[in-house]
């Protein structure tokens, strides 16, 4: 079946260092990919999605970009702050319509960021 | 404008109680989608509206009954609830689709203790 697999967490990093949470995907068919991002206490945010190969999502300096060849779907981000802590889900959709479609997740990444 | 808001932020109910969560779009999206979220866990799928009808139930138990009143309203009634259904409980809005690009907005959630 479908399936997204992320990187094992809790990561934890100083505050301006370089973020990198892998995620690569297993899909019958071309997916749409996503990371959403988890504040704590708080519901889901969409922090950016690519919908094709080789497009780049990019939002509050965050990028991900689609590599088919690779079916990976990688977050980034140069220089993360105490506020970029929460927890980092990526997903992807499929174009099954109707009663099959379904935003399958990853199980999470904990970013815990340090002053 | 992409929020999706929900009501109560917090309930506490005993399992012979019954109650409601609500949530609320208007931002024209015509499907509409409950999750349930345990801790440190992705969230799992429970019901999916398109265009006011039920399109997806993922098997969930029968205390657990959704309703659509309109395109911009869902409620999910809750009775004889069990200790092990405390959970965030997260609604989901997308412009209705349900093909691979359709985007999944969240509200904030509402957190349910079942004692």
């Amino acid at each position: 079946g479908d399936s997204v697999t992320q990187m094992e967490g809790p990561v934890t990093l100083s505050e301006e260092a370089f973020l990198t949470i892998n995620c690569t995907y297993t899909a019958t068919g071309y997916p749409s990919l996503f990371w959403y991002v988890q504040y704590p206490g708080e519901g889901l945010q969409l922090l950016l999605k690519a919908t094709k190969a080789d497009d780049k999502g990019s939002n509050k300096g965050f990028e991900a970009t689609y590599r088919k060849e690779t079916t990976s779907f990688h977050l980034e981000k140069g220089s993360v702050q105490v506020s970029d802590s929460a927890v980092y889900f990526c997903a992807l959709s499929l174009n099954s319509g109707g009663s099959n479609y379904k935003l399958t997740f990853g199980k999470g990444t904990l970013l815990t960021v340090n002053p | 404008d992409t929020e999706v808001t929900q009501t109560p932020k917090h309930l506490v109910m005993g399992m012979t109680n019954k109650k409601s969560l609500k949530c609320e779009q208007h931002m024209g999206h015509r499907a509409m989608y409950w999750y349930k979220q345990k801790a440190k866990k992705p969230p799992e799928l429970m019901f999916v509206y398109s265009y006011e009808k039920l399109s997806i139930n993922e098997s969930v138990p029968s205390r657990f009954s959704p309703e659509c009143p309109n395109s911009s309203l869902l409620n999910l009634h809750l009775h004889a609830l069990q200790p092990e259904d405390s959970a965030l409980y997260l609604c989901a809005s997308s412009q209705g689709r349900l093909i691979r690009r359709d985007t999944q907005y969240f509200g904030p959630g509402t957190r349910l203790t079942v004692l």
